[in-house]
């Protein structure tokens, strides 16, 4: 069965500093998608990085890396200089190759400090 | 960017009462989708349609439930008998595919009271 699992039910950070935000998942399908979105206050859903099971670098957007390690089967997403603006809710989800849907975790609610 | 549009952004009702939550998706996507969010929980799949019919619904989606594509551009959710426990964010999403690697756009969400 399909499962993601995000351990961190909140984070601080200063601003500027890096934040780690952890991700598990768990899939007997060897070919996937993983994937990071923002949710702020406002409630939208926002698309930050995507990396795939068969890529062999570690895919990365502006200041959003995501550290892939498969043989744990983590996908953790690294912010760097984090931003006031960062301050919002983090979903790491999965979508098995043929699957169709997005399975998400269950969140972990970043807060940047000045 | 091309982007999913839902309306109404916030909808208040009675219990009891019938909702439709309207979506729509990019234009040239072809796989649908419904996922629900409680406050301050994890982001829930309902139901992914595709080709006119529905092809997975999750156990959330009960004969209360029902989607459509009406039209060549909307998709539609409707709830036929509010119970307070459906009060929730319901977001739309589409793909161009189904395949892993496809991304799914969702619409900023309709924010639903059931009172």
């Amino acid at each position: 069965a399909q499962k993601i699992t995000q351990t961190q039910p909140g984070m601080f950070v200063q601003e500027k500093e890096a934040v780690t935000l952890d991700c598990t998942y768990d899939t007997s399908d060897p070919s996937y998608g993983l994937f990071w979105y923002k949710q702020p206050s406002s409630g939208e859903m926002i698309f930050l990085i995507y990396q795939g099971s068969y890529d062999q670098q570690n895919a990365t957007e502006g200041r959003y890396s995501l550290n892939f390690q498969k043989a744990r089967k983590s996908a953790n997403l690294v912010i760097s200089a984090s931003q006031l603006g960062d301050s919002a809710m983090y979903f790491c989800a999965m979508r098995e190759e043929q699957g169709g849907k997005l399975i998400f975790g269950q969140g972990t609610e970043l807060s940047v400090k000045p | 960017e091309p982007e999913v549009t839902q309306t109404p952004s916030h909808q208040v009702t009675q219990m009891g009462q019938e909702v439709i939550l309207r979506c729509v998706p990019i234009s040239n996507h072809l796989y649908f989708y419904w996922y629900r969010q409680i406050l301050g929980q994890k982001v829930e799949f309902l139901v992914s349609f595709y080709n006119n019919e529905i092809s997975e619904k999750s156990e959330i989606f009960d004969d209360q439930f029902s989607v459509e594509r009406p039209d060549g551009s909307n998709f539609t959710l409707k709830i036929r008998s509010t119970k307070l426990e459906d009060s929730a964010m319901y977001f739309c999403a589409s793909s161009e595919s189904r395949q892993g690697a496809e991304k799914l756009f969702f619409g900023s969400g309709t924010q639903l009271s059931v009172l």
